[in-house]
């Protein structure tokens, strides 16, 4: 089975610019997580959504992010206008999910985003 | 909210027994993840405990106390290939669906 699926894998860019970050999630999962990871403040997650409706945004650092859901098969995370202090890696994660289950978040590989 | 912490580094042997230890604050407790992450990869599942005891899974084992908000992390007869960093993460009950926070991670090295 495939995995979660993001795109770019890097992307370097230089601040002022518009990033936007892909993701393809497992086939059936009805949870999508977006999360960003730096040495200094760990995984930190940033907006999650059921069904493709945002559900907590609470973690979106401030009004340059954006995330959308059009479908069940695709989510971006979009910056702008980008700044240095965003550069970290950016997962995307899905999943099922029934109460009191052991159902696990599966990951992608991130986005290595570096803004210069 | 919730508050999860591990330690920051481990450094253990080669063939040794480590445990990685993870306490956490929550108000509604609804299942406790490990994940192992090595550098530059993302995070794999380990393993998930929402009942107090002991789960075992070949060289890994992870424990649960629920009244102690307590966990830890067994990993038997350590390989090169173990050093990484393990992620403790709780889901909250309060939450709407699957959302877990994430401890800071344990970063175990291996030693030959």
């Amino acid at each position: 089975d495939a995995g979660v699926i993001q795109s770019p894998r890097h992307e370097v860019t230089e601040m002022g610019q518009e990033v936007t970050l892909r993701c393809k999630p497992i086939s059936g999962h009805d949870y999508l997580f977006w999360y960003r990871q730096t040495m200094m403040r760990g995984l930190e997650l940033l907006i999650y959504f059921n069904n493709n409706v945002p559900i907590d945004d609470s973690g979106m650092p401030e009004d340059r992010f954006s995330a959308k859901m059009p479908n069940a098969s695709f989510s971006t995370l979009k910056i702008q206008p980008s700044e240095p202090r965003d550069s970290a890696v950016y997962f995307c994660a899905s999943s099922q999910y029934l109460q009191g289950s052991n159902q696990p978040q599966h990951f992608g590989d991130g986005t290595r985003l570096s803004i210069l | 909210g919730q508050n999860i912490d591990q330690p920051t580094e481990m450094t253990a042997t080669e063939g040794a027994i480590v445990q990685i230890n993870c306490t956490y604050q929550t108000s509604g407790f609804n299942g406790l993840f490990w994940y192992q992450q090595h550098a530059g990869e993302a995070p794999t599942f380990l393993s998930y405990n929402v009942l107090d005891g002991l789960e075992e899974k070949g060289r890994f084992s992870s424990f649960l106390s629920r009244s102690k908000g307590y966990s830890y992390l067994l990993l038997k007869e350590l390989q090169m290939k173990d050093s990484a960093s393990y992620l403790c993460a709780v889901r909250d009950s309060g939450n709407a669906g699957n959302m877990l926070t994430f401890g800071g991670g344990t970063r175990l090295m291996v030693k030959p």
